[in-house]
């Protein structure tokens, strides 16, 4: 089976710019995570989604969002960029549903970088 | 503050050595879990162990759990050069509804 997929890998915004970022999961995987790592803050989860519905989130403001479409795949959106949004942004798929209590496996990233 | 928490933030060995990492966590958990990352690529699971469970092994790793400590170590043995990378603990909480990794421990394994 292919592994998740994140496109794209890399991307350069200006502040004030939105951004969208796509993520395939395993096929056959339901449940997508979504993840910031930041040298700062680390690893921080953003949301999880299952079946087309936001099922967990992280404490993240509002200007980031995401949707899961009937196929599984994903897609991440940031609003009104700022400088502090540059990261790696990482998806991950697991395949039983239960989201985050679970193995994930992890797509290579997006990297972010605001201006 | 994060609910994982690795020790060392660092630590380098030299080839055939073990190697081990502790993590701390805070609250209730249903399952722990380390990741790996090597510079530059994605995160790859290593071993999930559950709340139920002490000890786990895959391979030259070993995963001890201690819910009386809320604490977990992992043990790498015959460190390779390849096993250089940064590694991460993860628990979700009580509810299955977050995720959250600790600092990291950064490994690097001397030819």
């Amino acid at each position: 089976k292919a592994g998740v997929t994140q496109t794209p890998r890399y991307l350069i915004k200006t502040r004030g710019q939105q951004v969208t970022l796509s993520c395939s999961p395993i096929s056959g995987h339901r449940s997508v995570s979504w993840y910031q790592q930041t040298p700062g803050q680390g690893l921080q989860f953003l949301f999880e989604y299952f079946s087309e519905t936001q099922r967990n989130k992280g404490n993240f403001p509002g200007r980031f969002s995401g949707r899961q479409f009937s196929n599984s795949r994903s897609e991440m959106n940031v609003s009104t960029l700022e400088l502090g949004d540059s990261a790696l942004y990482l998806c991950a798929s697991s395949p039983l549903g239960t989201g985050v209590s679970e193995t994930q496996y992890f797509g290579p990233g997006t990297r972010l970088l605001v201006l | 503050s994060q609910q994982g928490e690795e020790d060392p933030q660092a630590l380098s060995i030299q080839e055939g050595e073990n190697a081990t990492m502790n993590c701390s966590y805070k609250t209730s958990i249903n399952n722990l879990q380390w990741y790996r990352q090597n510079s530059g690529r994605g995160l790859v699971h290593l071993i999930l162990i559950r709340s139920n469970e002490r000890e786990k092994h895959s391979g030259r790793l070993r995963v001890t759990l201690d819910t009386s400590k809320k604490s977990s170590s992992l043990l790498i043995t015959a460190s390779r050069a390849a096993d250089t990378a940064s590694y991460f603990c993860a628990t979700d909480d009580n509810y299955g509804q977050n995720f959250v990794f600790g600092p990291g421990t950064r490994l690097s394994v001397l030819p």
